[in-house]
């Protein structure tokens, strides 16, 4: 079964540091893997996905997520964090097939001035 | 630019009492979905639906629950008999492609008292 796990359940930043957020992932067979941004009283929306092309993928935002397979990761980074990014981040992960997406438990980033 | 919608907002009942939650997917979507989010927790996947027949349903969606598309535009979850448990954010989604991007709606607050 395909599970994530994303350690942390709060980070804090200050405005212009960077932003990491850590996703390690269980898969049987190739992952596509996704970063999700909820914030407050909204649905969720799709930052950026892998789905085994590039290993850098790029989303909206200015974030972007390394897809490791050695180390089974999909970080989601940003070099500078602004107050706008403070939302909560969710990785999820789903097979290559019928793609039911699995999420991780979230991560909230704080960003403060 | 389409959107996934959803009504109510806020859905307030009482135990044992059926409710109805419905989603308005994106116009030339084929796939859907609900999930949902308890207070604190991950998400959830709890039912698919392609071509007028459930795909798959994770084991929440037992025998109380239940989904219809009954006109070609409304994608809708029924709890027949509602518990203090099934408190939680409905979250629907669709897709377009086999390989596409799920796209959320706002979600609709469930409240059980």
């Amino acid at each position: 079964a395909q599970s994530v796990t994303q350690l942390g359940s709060h980070v804090s930043v200050s405005e212009g540091a960077l932003v990491l957020l850590r996703c390690n992932y269980s898969s049987s067979v190739p992952p596509y893997l996704f970063w999700y941004v909820q914030y407050p009283n909204q649905g969720l929306q799709l930052l950026l996905k892998y789905t085994s092309a590039a290993t850098l993928v790029k989303g909206i935002n200015g974030f972007e997520a390394e897809f490791k397979k050695s180390e089974t990761s999909f970080h989601l980074t940003k070099p500078s964090a602004h107050m706008s990014d403070a939302a909560e981040y969710f990785c999820a992960v789903s097979e290559t097939g019928f793609q039911k997406l699995v999420f991780g438990t979230g991560t909230r980033l704080l960003v403060s001035p | 630019e389409p959107e996934v919608t959803q009504t109510p907002s806020h859905q307030v009942t009482q135990m044992g009492q059926e409710v109805i939650l419905r989603c308005v997917p994106i116009s030339n979507h084929l796939y859907f979905y609900w999930y949902r989010q308890i207070l604190g927790q991950k998400v959830e996947f709890l039912v698919s639906f392609y071509n007028n027949e459930i795909s798959e349903k994770s084991e929440i969606f037992d025998d109380q629950f239940s989904v219809e598309r009954p006109d070609g535009s409304n994608f809708t979850l029924k709890i027949r008999s509602t518990k203090l448990e099934d408190s939680a954010m409905y979250f629907c989604a669709s897709r377009r492609d086999f390989d596409g991007e799920q796209f959320f709606g706002p979600g609709t607050r469930l409240t059980v008292l």
